[in-house]
C-alpha cells in the first residue's frame, strides 16, 4: 500500500532482550517521527528525522533507546535490554509538507509487550 | 514549553446527541492546532487543523473546532454523533519554535457513542 508501514505489528519479548521496530514511510516523505503511546499517557514524542539525520532526539527516554534511518527512507527503532515499562505501542509517522503544518501520516504501530 | 490538556479522558454520549471534546493548550508563541482521530485497530488520522485565517475549521464528517486565542482553547464539536464516531480523539499543537514539525499531543479523549 501507499501508507506508512510498520513491523512487527505485535512483539512479545522477555525483559532484558533487545528489540528492533521497523518503519517504512510514505515514498518521498523526508520527515519521519517516532512516538510512543502508552495507556493513559497519550502520544509521547521520541525522535525526529529529516533525511538521514536526527536533529531532535530529545524524547528518547534513556540510552537504551536508539534509532537510525538509512537512504532517507526506512527507519529502525532499537530498544536494548528491554524493561517492563517499555511496553507500549510505538508509532511512526512521516510528512512531506513544510515543518509545522501538521500533516503527519501515521502507521498502525508496533505493540511491544515486555514480560 | 508547549503543552496540551484534554480535560476529559472519556466522553459517553447517545447516538444523535451533540458532543464537545475539550482541548486547552499552553504556548508562548503562535500555534498551529490539530485534531487527530484513532478508530479502533487503526492508525491516527488527521481530522482537522487550524493554521491561520478563519478560527472555525471543519472536517468532512461534520466535526468542527474553533480556535479561541484568549481562552487558549481548540474544542471539538459535533451537533449529532453517529455510532461510527466512536474512537479516540487527540488534540495536538505544533512545536513551531523547534521547526521540526513535531506535534505535541494531549492524552486523548475516548468518545463512546451508544445506541
Amino acid at each position: 500500500g501507499a501508507g506508512v508501514s510498520q513491523s512487527p505489528s505485535n512483539k512479545v519479548t522477555e525483559k532484558g532482550k533487545d528489540v528492533e521496530l521497523r518503519c517504512d514511510p510514505i515514498s518521498g516523505h523526508t520527515a519521519l517521527y517516532w512516538y510512543r503511546q502508552s495507556l493513559g499517557q497519550g502520544l509521547e514524542f521520541l525522535i525526529y528525522f529529516q533525511g538521514n539525520s536526527a536533529p531532535d532526539k530529545s524524547g528518547l527516554p534513556s540510552d537504551r533507546f536508539s534509532a537510525e534511518r538509512t537512504g532517507g527512507s526506512v527507519s529502525t527503532l532499537t530498544i536494548q535490554r528491554t524493561q517492563q515499562e517499555d511496553s507500549a505501542v510505538y508509532l511512526c509517522a512521516s510528512s512531506y509538507l513544510a515543518p509545522g503544518t501538521g500533516e503527519l501520516f501515521f502507521g498502525e504501530g508496533s505493540r511491544l509487550t515486555v514480560l | 514549553a508547549q503543552s496540551v490538556t484534554q480535560l476529559d479522558s472519556q466522553v459517553p454520549v447517545f447516538e444523535e446527541a451533540p458532543v464537545e471534546l475539550r482541548c486547552n493548550y499552553s504556548s508562548s508563541v503562535s500555534v498551529y492546532l490539530f485534531w487527530y482521530v484513532q478508530y479502533p485497530n487503526q492508525g491516527l488520522q488527521l481530522l482537522l487543523k487550524y493554521l491561520s485565517g478563519s478560527t472555525l475549521v471543519e472536517s468532512i464528517n461534520g466535526f468542527e473546532a474553533e480556535f479561541n486565542k484568549s481562552q487558549t482553547s481548540f474544542h471539538l464539536r459535533k451537533p449529532s454523533v453517529h455510532i461510527s464516531d466512536t474512537a479516540e480523539y487527540f488534540c495536538a499543537v505544533s512545536d513551531l519554535p523547534s521547526n521540526t514539525g513535531k506535534l505535541i499531543f494531549g492524552q486523548g479523549t475516548t468518545l463512546q457513542v451508544k445506541p
